[in-house]
């Protein structure tokens, strides 16, 4: 299958700092979606992005669809306790049929 | 606002029995699939569904799944003959195939002893 990695693996930050985190794909994608899951439930959709070079925000996040097609990044500003989770990029090729996940970068917010 | 959801949340087996994994997609939503987690590991693809029909399926979903819409709402996944590495979270998505977007369910935890 697709290999599509995160960095970091995983965040230790204080409240209030800003966090950036990358995922890059060894092939070209037309959607990338931003997801968040927390211990126990599913991923919740944050971000969708269709397009190369779109900037997306919702509320304090911020997701970019790289111009290569083959990466996309998640910025969240002033970060809160409740921002405490697994963040997974998601990927998809035209014509298919399927997402392929990101290996995850678990953010910790230290209050 | 609508949301996938899926039944049992938390199902426990005995090795080579037959589980049946539920999902309710959203009701407008016209692509279905099914995706597992190991613990601490990524959301692996698993198969999608449209039409009535398998569109793409993973290596992970061989002889031993089967995946079916009984009805006009329900999607479900079999595993025939459970194995040990079959425990995992096991996600029902559905999309409307328009924007793109795939929402999941809450998951049920398979557990296989």
């Amino acid at each position: 299958g697709q290999q599509l990695n995160q960095s970091p693996q995983s965040m230790f930050i204080q409240e209030g700092e800003d966090v950036s985190m990358n995922c890059t794909s060894s092939s070209i994608f037309n959607t990338w979606l931003w997801y968040k899951q927390e211990p126990g439930e599913g991923p919740v959709l944050l971000i969708a992005l269709y397009k190369a070079g779109e900037l997306t925000s919702n509320g304090r996040l911020t997701a970019q669809f790289g111009i290569t097609r083959k990466d996309s990044f998640l910025n969240i500003s002033a970060s809160i306790p409740s921002d405490v989770g697994i963040y997974f990029c998601a990927g998809m090729s035209r014509g298919r049929l399927q997402f392929y996940f990101g290996t995850g970068t678990s953010l910790t917010v230290i209050p | 606002e609508p949301e996938v959801t899926q039944t049992p949340s938390h199902q426990v087996t005995q090795m080579g029995q037959e589980v049946i994994l539920r999902c309710v997609p959203i009701s407008n939503h016209l692509y279905f699939y099914w995706y597992r987690q190991i613990l601490g590991q990524k959301v692996e693809f698993l198969v999608s569904f449209y039409n009535n029909e398998i569109s793409e399926k993973s290596e992970i979903f061989d002889d031993q799944f089967s995946v079916e819409r009984p009805d006009g709402s329900n999607f479900t996944l079999k595993i025939r003959s459970t194995k040990l590495e079959d425990s995992a979270m096991y996600f029902c998505a559905s999309g409307d195939g328009l924007n793109e977007k795939l929402f999941f369910g809450s998951g049920t935890q398979l557990s296989v002893l």
